[in-house]
């Protein structure tokens, strides 16, 4: 069975420039989670999925940050204009919903604004 | 808000000894779940243990077993015969149903086990 798939693995962009991220979840999850990792530091979730609606962005900055999961399977995670703060490594996980259940996690993206 | 907390930055290990990894969390739901997830350098995070709240046996997996103490809120991670691959971030995390299952993670341990 494909795990979760990120893609790209690494993005290098200047300050003020757009950045998108791509996640496929594992066939049959219904939900979806983007978390941001910082160097040094544990995941924080910026978004959660349920199918195709946003259950949780409370976490998300919404002046920068936008996000969609068209048809409840794939997601998109963009930025717009990335800042140096943004720099940290992206995580996409996926799981069958419902707290007991094990979250997979992709490789995730590690972008750099510089 | 729950957080959860891992106090020990860095550990190290013998190849084939015993360690124990810290974390507590705190929290007022009753019930919830507890994970430790490992996440070995360069590559992606995965579950290593997970453990019920109202469950009072404490889980074990092969060589990782979790000393989970629900009144001090308290969730350790011991690995026996630690080996070259158990080096890793090593990161706690806590859900429940009401935060819409999402993880609260630790700020993660890194371990090095020494040959």
């Amino acid at each position: 069975e494909a795990g979760v798939v990120q893609s790209p693995r690494y993005k290098i962009i200047e300050k003020k420039q757009p950045v998108a991220f791509w996640c496929n979840p594992i066939s049959g999850h219904n939900t979806l989670y983007w978390y941001r990792q910082n160097l040094g530091q544990g995941p924080e979730l910026l978004i959660r999925y349920e199918n195709e609606e946003a259950v949780d962005d409370s976490q998300l900055p919404k002046d920068r940050f936008s996000a969609e999961r068209l048809k409840g399977v794939d997601s998109t995670l963009k930025i717009q204009p990335a800042e140096l703060g943004d720099s940290a490594v992206y995580l996409c996980a996926s799981s069958l919903g419902g707290a007991v259940y094990e979250q997979y996690f992709g490789p995730g993206t590690r972008l750099t604004v510089t | 808000a729950q957080t959860v907390t891992q106090s020990q930055p860095e550990m190290s290990v013998q190849e084939a000894e015993t360690v124990t990894l810290s974390c507590t969390y705190d929290t007022s739901e009753n019930n919830y779940y507890l994970f430790w997830y490992k996440q070995p350098p360069s590559r992606q995070m995965i579950l290593v243990i997970r453990q019920e709240a109202y469950k009072q046996q404490n889980a074990t997996e092969n060589r990782f077993s979790v000393n989970f103490q629900k009144a001090a809120k308290s969730f350790s991670l011991k690995i026996s015969d630690s080996q070259l691959g158990d080096t890793a971030m090593y990161f706690c995390a806590f859900s429940h149903h009401n935060a819409g299952n999402m993880l609260t993670f630790g700020g993660g341990t890194r371990l090095m086990v020494k040959p």
